[in-house]
């Protein structure tokens, strides 16, 4: 299985919403990113995962909270977000972190949008 | 930091042409990606070059990491319909403390017209 998978591909909230994204990897990878991207611009790393720690956080705002409950699993939990939040949500993992030569895969991505 | 500047921004060929996409970067490349994408969907991984002269191909596409000129070619040959969609290259950052991140060229987009 050489697959991220990533649910909802399309999510819709409010501004005063909860909802989570997830991702799942059966890669035996042991770090997992999360990356946005608006559109016509490139991902722009937001968390990485190494062994279900925390190990960069690109200064997000505490709105968007990251989890990792397992090596196979990422959420991204979402609160009280803004307009300006929508995007596509990426999630990737690859099999180390800290090394170079290190290809990502990425998930198909949820469309975010906030209303 | 480290940037990648790809070019060109976007590119309409014919199909069964030719074309090249470069990348270059501003510092010495470690680990140089090249992924595709299609319109709002993810990222798929097409090849890694580590090496200086190092080439690698995957079926129609061929990819050339040149180490003293801090740039990556992305050559497709015969271009076709399903080739059409857009080619980011990626970079590793290294940074002490023993953790790296990727980051991206703003990409390449690419219309092959039949």
């Amino acid at each position: 299985d050489t697959e991220v998978t990533q649910t909802p591909k399309h999510l819709v909230m409010g501004m005063t919403n909860k909802k989570s994204l997830k991702c799942e990897q059966h890669m035996g990878h042991r770090a997992m990113y999360w990356y946005k991207q608006k559109a016509k611009k490139p991902p722009e790393l937001m968390f990485v995962y190494s062994y279900e720690k925390l190990s960069i956080n690109e200064s997000v705002p505490s709105r968007f909270s990251p989890e990792c409950p397992n090596s196979s699993l990422l959420n991204l939990h979402l609160h009280a977000l803004q307009p300006e939040d929508s995007a596509l949500y990426l999630c990737a993992s690859s099999r180390l972190q800290g090394s170079a030569y290190n290809e990502q895969f990425f998930g198909p991505g949820t469309r975010l949008t906030v209303l | 930091s480290q940037e990648l500047e790809q070019s060109p921004q976007s590119l309409i060929v014919q199909e069964g042409k030719n074309l090249t996409i470069n990348c270059t970067s501003s510092k010495t490349l470690y680990g140089l990606y090249w992924y595709k994408q299609k319109y709002g969907e993810g990222l798929i991984f097409l090849m890694m070059l580590q090496k200086g002269g190092e080439e690698k191909s995957h079926e129609k596409i061929t990819a050339k990491l040149d180490e003293k000129k801090q740039q990556s070619s992305l050559h497709i040959t015969a271009s076709q319909p399903s080739h059409a969609g857009i080619y980011l290259c990626g970079a590793d950052l290294l940074f002490s403390g023993g953790y790296n991140k990727l980051i991206f060229g703003a990409g390449t987009r690419l219309a092959v017209h039949p």
